[in-house]
């Protein structure tokens, strides 16, 4: 069973366009969500998070929203940028002392084209 | 600042054969973490320790150990490899309970 989901395996944008990246999940315990960005033969390094109490947060390019009665979240990238390409995982934590014990979805390859 | 150091990057097993993947990080973090990762699928929870000397399992624990003798080694024992354990290793730390992970670079194991 599979809590987390990300049904794109891949996507493909023009640099300069916006980048959507969706996440799904399953789990009514999550409440704290993560994106990490992974380039070949590297470690995931952590992009953008949010809280459950919030449904928007912001950091230079990348905006995360989180739509909890869906059970939906999605990264938007604007502009995008060659450097993106990378694959991204959507993460989610049941909180409290579980915080550091992620919950990964399949990932999503993301190739932005010049 | 190194952060967190695996090794080996490769390694190919045979069926039956036993081996420890190392982790150390020098971040002074409490919190140290194993994942896997197999073909096309997210990183899935080995092990996970809050401190030297306390460790827990995670979602797939079976068929390794772990140790946490100081903060900053937590090594990963497969003893007995099987095919099923083909996939990359990734440790990685996090300052506390709700601080953000730091991974390694990864191990990719392969056992034949």
């Amino acid at each position: 069973d599979q809590q987390v989901k990300q049904n794109s395996p891949s996507l493909s944008v023009q640099e300069g366009r916006i980048s959507i990246l969706n996440c799904d999940y399953t789990n009514s315990m999550f409440d704290y969500f993560l994106w990490y960005k992974k380039y070949p033969a590297e470690g995931p390094t952590f992009l953008i998070s949010i809280s459950s109490i919030k449904d928007k947060n912001e950091d230079g390019r990348f905006t995360v929203f989180l739509n909890k009665s869906a059970k939906h979240l999605s990264l938007h990238i604007v502009p995008s940028q060659p450097g993106d390409s990378a694959v991204y995982f959507c993460a989610a934590s049941a909180g409290g002392t579980s915080y550091g014990k992620l919950t990964f979805g399949q990932g999503t390859i993301l190739t932005v084209h010049p | 600042n190194a952060g967190v150091t695996q090794t080996p990057k490769f390694r190919i097993l045979k069926i039956g054969q036993s081996m420890t993947l190392q982790c150390t990080q020098d971040m002074n973090h409490n919190y140290m973490y194993w994942y896997r990762q197999d073909p096309g699928m997210g990183l899935k929870l080995i092990y996970y320790s809050v401190g030297a000397g306390i460790t827990d399992k995670g979602e797939v624990p079976n068929g390794y150990n772990v140790s946490r003798s100081t903060t900053e080694d937590f090594p990963l024992r497969l003893e007995l490899a099987a095919p099923s354990q083909t996939s990359v290793y990734f440790c990685a730390s996090s300052y506390g309970v709700e601080g953000t992970l730091h991974f390694g670079n990864g191990t990719r194991l392969t056992v034949t």
